[in-house]
């Protein structure tokens, strides 16, 4: 069974410092998705990593995908207030259009 | 605009009274899915559907149905409703290639 772990749950990070969130998935998975949740809201889709070292940008926020590692990183560059949301990341298994399994997520706060 | 467009936003109703959850989407995705989100156990697929009558449980399919019967809309049927599935509520459509996007979400309230 896929399991997906985010950790920490909440993380209070410093306007203008850099910053790296992890999610580590159990089994061989060739699909990572980045998700932002704002409070009440629904999931706005951030990054689609689909094989072994993609990387994505955008603005602040680069996402990278190790599949031999079973890791995905979310890199924060230059944290603004804009950026305190929960991030989920979901792992996908090959077959096409298999269910996205989520990690619990990480409730980012961006403090002056 | 690519839209999935999920209604009612909010609902509390009582135990027992039958009630659907509309999903409908204009992007001509065949795959379509429930989640609920529930704090602390994140979010879990109810069912999920590949195709126009073709449908499939998830990991948390009890006391849920679905039909398919037109690509566009994935309604979620709660037949007999119990407290336990208060829980906010997300249709989702799309393709490994470019993502899943979510709809706006359905807050249900059982009492």
């Amino acid at each position: 069974e896929l399991k997906v772990e985010q950790n920490p749950l909440f993380l209070s990070m410093q306007e203008g410092k850099n910053y790296t969130i992890y999610c580590n998935y159990s089994t061989t998975s060739d699909r990572l998705y980045w998700y932002r949740q704002d409070p009440g809201k629904s999931l706005e889709s951030l990054f689609v990593l689909l094989s072994n070292g993609a990387v994505k940008q955008e603005g602040r926020l680069m996402a990278s995908l190790d599949t031999k590692a079973r890791l995905s990183t979310l890199h924060i560059t230059a944290a603004v207030h804009d950026l305190s949301a929960t991030y989920f990341c979901a792992a996908q298994r090959a077959e096409a259009n298999s269910k996205l399994t989520f990690g619990k997520g990480i409730t980012l706060s961006v403090r002056p | 605009e690519a839209q999935v467009t999920q209604n009612p936003r909010y609902l509390i109703t009582v135990t027992g009274k039958k009630l659907t959850v509309t999903c409908s989407q204009n992007m001509n995705h065949e795959y379509m899915s429930w989640y609920r989100q529930d704090p602390g156990l994140g979010l879990r697929q109810i069912y999920y559907s590949m195709n126009v009558e073709v449908t499939d449980k998830g990991d948390v399919p009890e006391g849920y149905k679905v039909s398919r019967k037109e690509k566009r809309n994935f309604p979620l049927i709660l037949e007999s409703p119990s407290p336990n599935q208060t829980s906010l509520y997300f249709c989702a459509t799309g393709g490994a290639q470019y993502g899943y996007t979510f709809g706006s979400g359905t807050r249900l309230t059982v009492v």
